[in-house]
């Protein structure tokens, strides 16, 4: 069966400093890798998609970059917080491309920026 | 441009009570329509979701959604609903041969014991 894990749980960070937020898939090899991000009590919104190793693209400029290492993990990152980077942030998998896969999610991570 | 409308924001029924929840979309051609649930500090679960073929779909616990082109909306409903499927549901839009997704607002469902 497939495991979908992130880290941190949650996140307390200051304005202007670094995050890294991880997602690591197992028990499926080449998966379609997403982020999302949540704001408290808000709509889901798609930031990066991945489809293979080295390769992201962009959805939505929010002045977060993500990358894929390794083909079961994807990582989510910014040099500079913001406070509207605050929120949850959710990392899913798809077995296949075209839109019509399902996507499965991981527990997410809360991030507050003060 | 693509996009998807939960008019309701919350809804109240008691347990026993029938259930829709509404979805509206907007895109050019079909697209493919998925309804996920998620419960309080957890990420998203599928309940159901259509491609093409049948206009209703099944899902799990006992959901089901009708796909209708001519009103662009792909409606959730529950004949009976127990507390426990208290939670916020999302409607979602994917694009054929993209990896796009775009999800609605979302509405909080509260059912009353």
């Amino acid at each position: 069966a497939q495991t979908i894990h992130q880290w941190p749980v949650a996140e307390i960070k200051a304005v202007g400093s670094p995050l890294s937020l991880g997602c690591t898939i197992k028990g499926k090899s080449s998966p379609n890798l997403y982020w999302y991000w949540q704001a408290t009590g808000g709509t889901l919104q798609q930031l990066f998609y991945s489809i293979t190793v080295g390769q992201v693209e962009s959805v939505v400029q929010l002045n977060l970059s993500a990358s894929r290492p390794k083909d079961d993990q994807f990582i989510l990152s910014t040099e500079k917080l913001l406070l509207s980077h605050s929120g949850f942030y959710l990392c899913a998998w798809s077995p296949g491309t075209g839109g019509d896969a399902e996507q499965f999610f991981g527990p997410g991570t809360r991030l507050t920026v003060l | 441009a693509q996009s998807v409308t939960q008019p309701d924001a919350r809804v109240t029924v008691s347990e026993g009570a029938s259930l829709q929840l509404r979805c509206k979309y907007s895109y050019s051609a079909t697209p493919y329509l998925f309804w996920y649930v998620q419960y309080p500090r957890q990420g998203l679960q599928l309940l159901l979701k259509y491609y093409s073929g049948d206009p209703v779909v099944q899902g799990v616990n006992s959901f089901e959604a009708e796909f209708s082109k001519s009103n662009s909306s792909f409606h959730l409903q529950k004949a009976s609903v127990h507390w426990s499927d208290s939670a916020v549901y999302f409607c979602a839009l994917s694009m054929p041969n993209t990896n796009k997704v775009v999800f609605g607002t979302g509405t909080r469902l509260q059912v009353l014991p």
